[in-house]
């Protein structure tokens, strides 16, 4: 069952605007990069992905930012959507070390309209 | 076509029952995973098969057995399951040989009794 009292980070934005979720990851080896997008009783849905050869990379609507020198990446979403509402993860993977990913914790994303 | 199907959606299951999940794809990717999703939580790998074969096993109980008959199915058998075990079950492949995006199927909630 559910774990009281646990809460996934949420960023509330207008319907229109533009939206940024932030994640940090730890491995300075991982070198593949992936945002998903999971809508309630829902699998991930693949959004976009980057690896570190590259430090930006744009989508419909979706940029990925990759900063490898502080391990941050960013999913910005250009004119928010209701149905932009939805948890989004971020994922790491080392392209020499096969096909695991290791997920972050998630980030809701609310869309007011 | 990328999707990846599972059956059933939902799963209600008594402690003493045995049952089956099933997952499908027909992407030609030659990777298949299955995850355990908690509510509020990212998915948690626990069987990775790569060309049909068992590639990774995430320290999972034995009380859950997978199989892959063919390189576009993956089954996971579930005996003596506890009532924590509960949760979003989730089947993905993958092109292997990498780090490469994993497409995810729907999940089949699993509900132990």
């Amino acid at each position: 069952g559910e774990s009281v009292g646990l809460h996934l980070p949420t960023l509330s934005v207008q319907e229109g605007d533009n939206s940024i979720i932030n994640c940090a990851y730890s491995n300075s080896a991982s070198d593949y990069f992936i945002w998903y997008k999971q809508e309630s009783g829902k699998g991930p849905q693949f959004i976009i992905d980057i690896r570190s050869n590259m430090d930006k990379r744009q989508g419909q609507r979706v940029t990925v930012l990759l900063n490898k020198t502080v391990k941050h990446l960013s999913l910005q979403i250009a004119a928010t959507q209701p149905g932009d509402s939805a948890v989004y993860f971020c994922a790491e993977a080392n392209n020499n070390a096969g096909n695991m990913l290791t997920f972050g914790g998630g980030t809701r994303l609310m869309v007011k309209p | 076509d990328t999707e990846v199907t599972q059956t059933p959606k939902h799963l209600v299951m008594g402690m003493t029952n045995k049952k089956s999940l099933k997952c499908e794809q027909h992407m030609g990717h030659r990777a298949m995973y299955w995850y355990k999703q908690k509510a509020k939580k990212p998915p948690e790998l626990m069987f990775v098969y790569s060309y049909e074969k068992l590639s990774i096993n995430e320290s999972v109980p034995s009380r859950f057995s997978p199989e892959c008959p063919n390189s576009s199915l993956l089954n996971l058998h579930l005996h003596a399951l506890q009532p924590e075990d509960s949760a979003l079950y989730l089947c993905a492949s993958s092109q292997t040989g990498g780090a490469y995006e994993q497409y995810f199927g729907p999940g089949t909630r699993l509900t132990v009794t």
